[in-house]
């Protein structure tokens, strides 16, 4: 049964970089050509923002309201993809959850979520 | 970017009767690439539906999902305890995914 798990620091401070890791176990990222595999986040007591997306094959897609500020990778050997989110402000303190999504579907296996804080 | 708008914010209604979601995007959603998901307080997400009207692994066959185009619904015919949670639709037809803002259901 796959799952997914977020891990990475609960407290950055404002202007530096966020990492977040999801490790991927009972399944492999590569192991199918047929999911992308993607972060959203969920400030407190509010609604759901897709971040990005990636395939195994490194095709990316990210949320065009962050703009540049947003990186995701795969690292097939670890069977992990990552998020960095830099020159992070309050407005980015949030539940950060990743998932996987089949090809023509939604996002249908999710980990528990990471909360993040900002601090100035 | 489609902006998915999800009607009413709040719905309070009883077990035993029937829920009616609704999501409308700013432009049509491509091959009715369209999701619900349902969360509960400090849980994630679950997927309900895909595809609009495709039930996803496990979800009781109460859970149904219809529209095309602009307009989408999801159903809840008797409404059991546990469906009592935030609701959200999500379009993924272009490479800019994008949630509604959610639908609250909560008991009357």
């Amino acid at each position: 049964q796959l799952q997914l798990q977020e891990s990475g620091p609960g407290l950055v401070k404002a202007s530096e970089t966020l990492p977040l890791t999801c490790s991927v176990s009972g399944g492999s990222i590569s192991g199918s050509t047929s999911y992308y595999w993607g972060w959203i986040r969920q400030p407190p007591g509010k609604g759901l923002e897709w971040i990005g997306s990636i395939h195994y094959s490194g095709s990316t897609s990210n949320n065009p309201s962050l703009k540049s500020r947003v990186s995701i990778s795969v690292d097939m050997s670890k069977n992990q993809f990552s998020l960095k989110l830099n020159s992070v402000t309050a407005a980015d303190t949030a539940v950060y959850y990743c998932a996987r999504r089949p090809v023509g579907g939604g996002f249908d296996i999710w980990g528990q979520g990471t909360m993040v804080t900002v601090s100035s | 970017e489609i902006v998915l708008t999800q009607s009413p914010g709040t719905l309070s209604l009883s077990p035993g009767e029937r829920a009616t979601l609704s999501c409308r995007a700013s432009q049509t959603v491509s091959s009715s690439f369209l999701a619900w998901y349902q969360q509960k307080p400090g849980q994630a997400p679950r997927l309900l539906i895909y595809g609009a009207s495709s039930r996803a692994t496990g979800i009781p066959d109460r859970f149904s999902g219809s529209g095309s185009g602009t307009d989408f619904t999801l159903t809840i015919s008797g409404l059991e305890p546990e469906d009592f949670a935030v609701y959200y639709c999500q379009q993924y037809g272009t490479s800019s995914y994008t949630f509604g803002q959610g639908t609250k259901l909560e008991i009357k």
